[in-house]
């Protein structure tokens, strides 16, 4: 079973700066992985996957890289909208199954 | 618009079962993969089960041979099917469409299972 393991668990941010999140999956994984936004009370939204492909709609200011075992999700210029919890998720092909990391929780500084 | 809404969740007893709907709308539902995902309250998301188009299916450990998942095309609808439930599937259960083989691009609002005596 591929463990993906994100860190930090919680990140203090101030608006306006740059994020950093870091997704580390216990083999390789190529470059199936994608990265979910998920704020109080809805349900998670896509914004990265295969790695570094952004979602229809998402903001060029979140962005994805890595490949094999370790991965990045970085925003920018971090917005009021950007402060949420933020799951990294990999894809393995046999047999298919989809694992999560356990979350990073971006909050105001 | 493209859309999943989620139906069937509720108060169960350890050892019921449950059956979960997730109707489509706004898009070729039967070309999609589709999966449930779940996710305990203040906790992280968990994949619960995969159905292709070709109607196969695919589950983690931790519901194989518990839960059942299954499509109806013509009624543009995804089901679970859960038995045996205990009380660590107490969770929203989310219904997600396979945007690609890798993540999950559209999701529903999630319903909510309590196994609960």
């Amino acid at each position: 079973e591929i463990v993906m393991t994100q860190s930090p668990a919680t990140l203090s941010v101030s608006p306006g700066e740059r994020a950093t999140l870091s997704c580390r999956a216990s083999q390789s994984v190529s470059s199936n992985l994608a990265w979910y936004q998920q704020k109080p009370g809805q349900a998670p939204r896509l914004l990265i996957y295969g790695a570094s492909t952004r979602a229809t709609g998402i903001p060029a200011r979140f962005s994805g890289s890595g490949s094999g075992t370790e991965f990045t999700l970085t925003i920018s210029s971090l917005q009021s909208e950007d402060f949420a919890v933020y799951y990294c998720q990999q894809y393995n092909n046999w047999p298919p199954t989809w694992t999560f990391g356990q979350g990073t929780k971006v909050e105001i500084k | 618009e493209v859309q999943l809404v989620e139906s069937g969740g509720g108060l169960v007893q350890p050892g019921g079962s449950l059956r979960l709907s997730c109707a489509a709308s706004g898009f070729t539902f039967s070309s999609y993969d589709m999966h449930w995902v779940r996710q305990a309250t203040g906790k992280g998301l968990e994949w619960v089960s995969a159905i292709g188009t070709a109607g196969d299916t695919y589950y983690p450990g931790s519901v194989k041979g518990r839960f059942t998942i299954s499509r109806e095309n013509a009624k543009n609808s995804l089901y679970l099917q859960m038995n045996s439930l205990r009380a660590g599937d107490t969770a929203v259960y989310y219904c997600a469409r396979g945007g690609n083989v890798v993540a999950f691009d559209i999701w529903g609002q999630g319903t909510m299972v309590t196994v609960s005596s």
